[in-house]
């Protein structure tokens, strides 16, 4: 069992949709958790970090997370073309204190 | 000029070719890792190094080797590349002072090995 796992996808919406991307984590002490976007060809980057159960929300973006389930979810709101990426969801290893990343999700808006 | 620069950003080579993929960094970081990035695997840690002195395996160093030359530079070697070695190589930065979790990414080094 992977670390950190993901669907690959795609995962395909429509233009203004809700894009919804989901995450699972083996480590039961893993406290903090990272969303990375990842543009085709470039670097990841940070969009969003969670460290307490519940929501958390940044504009049209909100972290998710259930402790008791293992769970982390991305929801993207009105969703845009410009969100089609592969989004990263990342663990801080409790044993190592690295990031661990799942193998990420490949979003398509279709306008 | 981007905070974290690696060279080469391309190199096509041939297997048994000692190969060094260079990082360096104007962000004051002390923290620099190695990444590897395959096509559903998503990121893998090669090495990371916390300080000049501190070099640390990761998860999939077998076949690498790193040099922390000075705090802003970080290098990956290959002694002998092989074609299994073809990847995205991705050097990555962050502070330790209230680490948020976030890292700093270079632009990437595509590597291929023929």
């Amino acid at each position: 069992q992977k670390e950190v796992e993901q669907n690959s996808g795609p995962l395909s919406v429509p233009e203004g949709a809700i894009a919804s991307l989901n995450c699972t984590y083996s480590d039961r002490g893993s406290q903090s958790f990272f969303w990375y976007r990842q543009y085709s060809g470039k670097s990841p980057e940070l969009i969003m970090f969670i460290y307490s159960n519940g929501d958390k929300e940044d504009g049209r973006f909100t972290a998710q997370l259930n402790k008791a389930s293992q769970y982390v979810s991305l929801l993207i709101r009105d969703s845009q073309p410009s969100d089609s990426a592969t989004y990263l969801c990342a663990a801080l290893s409790s044993n190592t204190g690295k990031l661990i990343f799942g193998q990420g999700t490949t979003l398509q808006v279709k306008p | 000029d981007a905070d974290v620069t690696q060279t080469p950003r391309n190199r096509i080579t041939k297997t048994g070719k000692r190969i060094m993929l260079e990082c360096s960094q104007t962000k004051g970081h002390d923290r620099m890792y190695w990444y590897r990035q395959d096509p559903g695997l998503g990121l893998r840690l090669i090495y990371y190094s916390f300080d000049v002195k501190d070099i640390n395996k990761g998860e999939i160093s077998d076949g690498y080797s790193v040099s922390r030359q000075a705090q802003a530079k970080f290098s990956l070697s290959l002694e002998s590349a092989i074609p299994n070695q073809t990847a995205l190589y991705f050097c990555a930065t962050t502070g330790s002072a209230g680490w948020t979790g976030e890292l700093f990414f270079g632009e990437g080094s595509r590597l291929t090995v023929l």
